[in-house]
């Protein structure tokens, strides 16, 4: 167990919809991270908030947004989904968002019908 | 933009031998370089990591070489063994533009028995 909590697992919804994913990060950490891990492929980073900041932005679709919430939890919102965001997305936390390691999360596995 | 790219894709090795797998990043400004493995179904875990002012490091088995200068690192896994089998992930972070960790495509690595 990383510390990092993901909510939902599983998550199923039509074309069109939104959906929010939360984060919690370990206790202590201040930095989130959002990737997205579609099937047999890479990590692609999405975004990453320092203690409730945005600090870096990677691929991220204007469809998608983030947040950092002043407990730290982090929430990706999804919308106007579509077949090809089906992927699982991981949420990563570290103490400052330096040179350190990232903990992940379990993953939320987002299909898309 | 950054870049990071991992070769190779696949790489299937006999049990007992070593695996070697190469990564290349396009931000000379990145300062830290972690390697995540990521069992099927599992979230990525950190491995080993190395920050830019090492050019070795290791850790019983798994070694990890930086040549700044080229812009590039590799990770060595000796007398590899059937649960070495998984994807590895090498990552450069920091870089400029926001702090970002920016990571390979992957290498899926079957260790033979």
């Amino acid at each position: 167990d990383s510390g990092v909590t993901q909510t939902p697992k599983h998550l199923i919804t039509a074309t069109g919809q939104r959906v929010t994913l939360r984060c919690s990060p370990r206790s202590g950490d201040l930095s989130v991270y959002w990737y997205q891990q579609s099937l047999d492929q890479g990590l692609q980073f999405l975004i990453h908030y320092y203690n409730g900041e945005e600090r870096a932005k990677g691929n991220i679709l204007e469809r998608f947004s983030a947040q950092q919430f002043p407990d730290l939890h982090s929430e990706l919102n999804l919308s106007s989904l579509e077949l090809g965001d089906s992927a699982l997305y991981f949420c990563a936390s570290s103490v400052s968002g330096g040179a350190e390691e990232a903990f992940f999360g379990q993953g939320t596995r987002l299909t898309v019908v | 933009g950054e870049n990071v790219e991992q070769h190779p894709s696949t790489l299937s090795v006999q049990e007992g031998d070593s695996a070697v797998i190469k990564c290349t990043y396009s931000d000379s400004a990145s300062n830290y370089f972690p390697w995540y493995k990521q069992e099927l179904g599992k979230r990525p875990q950190l491995i080993i990591d190395i920050r830019s002012n090492v050019g070795e490091k290791k850790d019983q088995r798994i070694a990890v070489t930086l040549n700044k200068t080229a812009k590039h690192f590799s990770l060595h896994i000796t007398e590899t063994q059937p649960e070495d089998s998984a994807v590895y992930f090498c990552a450069a972070s920091g870089g400029t533009g926001g702090f970002k960790t920016i990571f390979g495509a992957g290498t899926r690595l079957f260790v033979k028995a």
